[in-house]
């Protein structure tokens, strides 16, 4: 069974600091890993994946996330966060060796706070 | 706009009742998936249809359940409501195909509350 963790409830931080949101996964097979944001009363919105290759992924709105096979990760990172980037993010991951017409396992979601 | 149309985007009711939530998928998207977001749930996985055609099942209570129509368009029907049904439900689309590389395309949400 596949599964995905966000173990920090809220991250907060200040205009200009980095940000980094963790993500870890567990699955049987190769993962399929996904953030996506959700802000207020809106649905939620595709930032980036990985699907193989370079392990760092760029994605929209000046984040990339960074897997790591070893450490079972797949953290969002932002070098320096903006007040509009508050919102809500959800890290997600699919098994493909198992789960071919399976759901998406999305985290319980990370709450960013950027203060000005 | 994402593309995903979801009606209503507000919806009171009381228990007991019967409702339908509909969603129409962004324009060549042959999947459709069903999520419920609630506060102490997170967001949960409903159901996934691809061209009309049921393909997985996750935590869907017995007493909902879904379609997908020959136009690609589906619906979630909900019965019986309880007060814990009261949620944010979504749908997204995507591509379609077992591809887990499918970008999910989600709608704004339909908000059930349930008094």
């Amino acid at each position: 069974a596949q599964s995905v963790a966000q173990p920090e409830d809220q991250v907060n931080v200040a205009e200009g600091n980095p940000l980094t949101v963790k993500c870890t996964y567990s699955v049987s097979g190769n993962p399929y890993l996904f953030w996506y944001v959700q802000y207020p009363n809106r649905g939620l919105q595709f930032l980036l994946k990985y699907i193989t290759g370079d392990n760092l992924v760029k994605g929209s709105y000046g984040f990339e996330a960074e897997f790591n096979k070893s450490q079972t990760s797949f953290h969002l990172k932002k070098p320096s966060a903006l007040v509009s980037d508050s919102a809500l993010y959800f890290c997600a991951v699919r098994d493909m060796e198992t789960d071919s017409w399976g759901k998406f396992q999305f985290g319980a979601g990370t709450q960013v706070v950027v203060t000005p | 706009d994402s593309g995903v149309t979801q009606t209503p985007k507000h919806l009171i009711t009381a228990t007991g009742q019967r409702v339908t939530l509909r969603c129409s998928p962004r324009s060549g998207d042959l999947s459709v998936y069903w999520y419920q977001q609630s506060l102490d749930q997170g967001l949960q996985f409903l159901i996934h249809y691809y061209n009309g055609e049921e393909r997985a099942k996750g935590n869907i209570l017995e007493r909902f359940s879904a379609q997908q129509f020959p136009d690609l368009h589906s619906e979630l029907n909900l019965s019986s409501l309880e007060l814990g049904d009261s949620a944010l439900y979504f749908c997204a689309s995507s591509v379609g195909g077992a591809s887990g590389a499918n970008v999910l395309t989600f709608g704004a949400g339909s908000r059930l509350t349930v008094l």
